[in-house]
């Protein structure tokens, strides 16, 4: 059980592309998603936290209009970024909670690379 | 500022034995602290959680302490295996909010 899905896994497109990634839980509600940017042997950044039909909370530093996220349903959330610049590229990943106190289940992320 | 400290970067043991990964944090009162396991290229998968009144959590081959006092978890894997080798990362919670900060992990290799 508590199955996060991420799609796509790889990403390589062009400078001043949007890519759109999408966070599903398969088998559970998720009041709360969250996204997370990691480098190569890095800890995971939290970039933003989004719940369900309201908007999603940015971390200090995270440009909401470069960043996109969208909570339509509470198995589904979707990153955006807007206008990709060589910069962007990271590995992005995703989780999803039941509720606060509870562990977060994670998708296998998004290698994004912008060339 | 809060921070987490995983001390070992990387760890490397034999088979058989037990691993024992530090987790420290200051500046900080988690409510609750998790441990996962991380591969190459993927997500983190969720391993144990212990609350701030828990002293001990097993499951399995796993146990985490959590030590309030000296602001400190052990993860322990007893009888190790190769196919335990993987980055293991902590994290902690407070009870007013539900992000999470994570450590930087520490890598642990098995040999045979």
């Amino acid at each position: 059980g508590a199955v996060v899905s991420q799609h796509p896994s790889r990403v390589i497109c062009k400078s001043g592309t949007s890519v759109k990634i999408e966070c599903r839980s398969l088998d559970f509600q998720a009041t709360t998603m969250f996204w997370y940017r990691q480098f190569p042997k890095k800890s995971l950044m939290l970039m933003a936290t989004s719940n369900e039909g309201s908007k999603a909370t940015y971390e200090q530093g995270v440009e909401k209009d470069k960043f996109l996220i969208n909570h339509a349903s509470l198995t589904l959330s979707t990153l955006t970024v807007t206008s990709a610049h060589p910069e962007d590229s990271s590995f992005y990943i995703c989780s999803a909670q039941t509720g606060v106190g509870q562990p977060q289940h994670f998708g296998d992320g998004t290698r994004l690379s912008i060339l | 500022s809060q921070k987490i400290e995983q001390n070992s970067e990387a760890l490397n043991i034999q088979e058989g034995k037990t691993a024992t990964l530090t987790c420290n944090y200051t500046n900080y009162s988690p409510a609750y602290l998790q441990w996962y396991r991380q591969d190459p290229g993927r997500g983190p998968v969720f391993l144990l959680l212990i609350r701030e009144n828990e002293k001990e959590k097993r499951k399995e081959r796993l146990k985490v302490t959590f030590d309030t006092t000296l602001k400190q978890s052990l993860f322990h894997i007893t009888a190790s295996q190769p196919a335990d080798s993987a980055t293991y990362l902590c994290a902690l919670a407070g009870s007013s909010a539900s992000k999470i900060i994570f450590g930087s992990g520490t890598r642990l290799s098995i040999r045979p």
